[in-house]
């Protein structure tokens, strides 16, 4: 089946250490999401890629980045995670931006200690 | 700006109850696409409907129902005979590009919890 997939589903990381999140897609959609969720909010979105065009957020801190070296996959690097940071970290893709419906994945939860 | 709101943050029933979840957003626009999904305690959200504002007709889909009004800028969910399967967080979010030429953004309401008990 097409979908949206996400590694690893917890990562547990120490204050300050690099960590990447990882998502692929099957859908062959344009545009891949990252957002971030804290508990009992509604997700914020980070960034999204246009096929290789990045489109940052404007509040999103320069201590998140992204990758998209092809269709399939977008990584989500956090270079120095504090605490604040722990999160479920979903991505999603659409087949345009706008309008177009938006697929998300399972989502990784990341712990910070 | 674009603002949906759910004024609705728990809402706990009984199995077998109808629910209707509210959901009212705001926008300038005159084209616009809105749009609930669950996120069940896994985490993932799961896409439920997809409206556009042209398109004012109820939708049904098994237990689950829309109702659609421009005229209050409404867009309410309703499960009849709930389970405890639909314990989630339910999300409505819009977009709508709010005549800049920009590729819109889904906004997303702040979600409501609902607890179906056996």
């Amino acid at each position: 089946d097409a979908m949206v997939i996400q590694n690893p589903r917890y990562q547990v990381t120490q204050f300050g250490k690099p960590v990447t999140l990882s998502c692929s897609q099957t859908l062959n959609h344009n545009v891949m999401y990252w957002y971030q969720q804290k508990s009992s909010q509604a997700p914020k979105l980070l960034f999204h890629y246009y096929d290789k065009d990045f489109n940052n957020e404007a509040d999103t801190p320069d201590n998140f980045q992204s990758r998209r070296p092809n269709t399939s996959f977008c990584f989500l690097d956090i270079r120095s995670p504090g605490l604040g940071d722990a999160a479920m970290y979903l991505c999603a893709t659409s087949r345009e931006t706008g309008e177009e419906t938006q697929y998300f994945g399972p989502g990784t939860r990341l712990l910070v200690l | 700006a674009q603002k949906v709101t759910q004024a609705q943050t728990e809402i706990s029933v009984v199995e077998k109850e109808d629910v209707t979840l509210d959901c009212v957003y705001e926008t300038r626009d005159t084209t616009y696409y809105l749009f609930w999904y669950k996120q069940p305690p896994s985490g993932e959200l799961v896409f439920l409907i997809r409206r556009n504002s042209f398109d004012e007709q109820n939708e049904i889909s098994g237990r689950y129902s829309w109702n659609f009004q421009k005229s209050t800028s409404s867009f309410n969910f309703t499960i009849t005979a709930s389970q405890v399967v639909d314990s989630a967080v339910y999300f409505c979010a819009l977009s709508a590009r709010e005549g800049t030429g920009a590729n819109s953004k889904l906004t997303f309401g702040k979600g409501i919890t609902l607890s179906v008990r056996p």
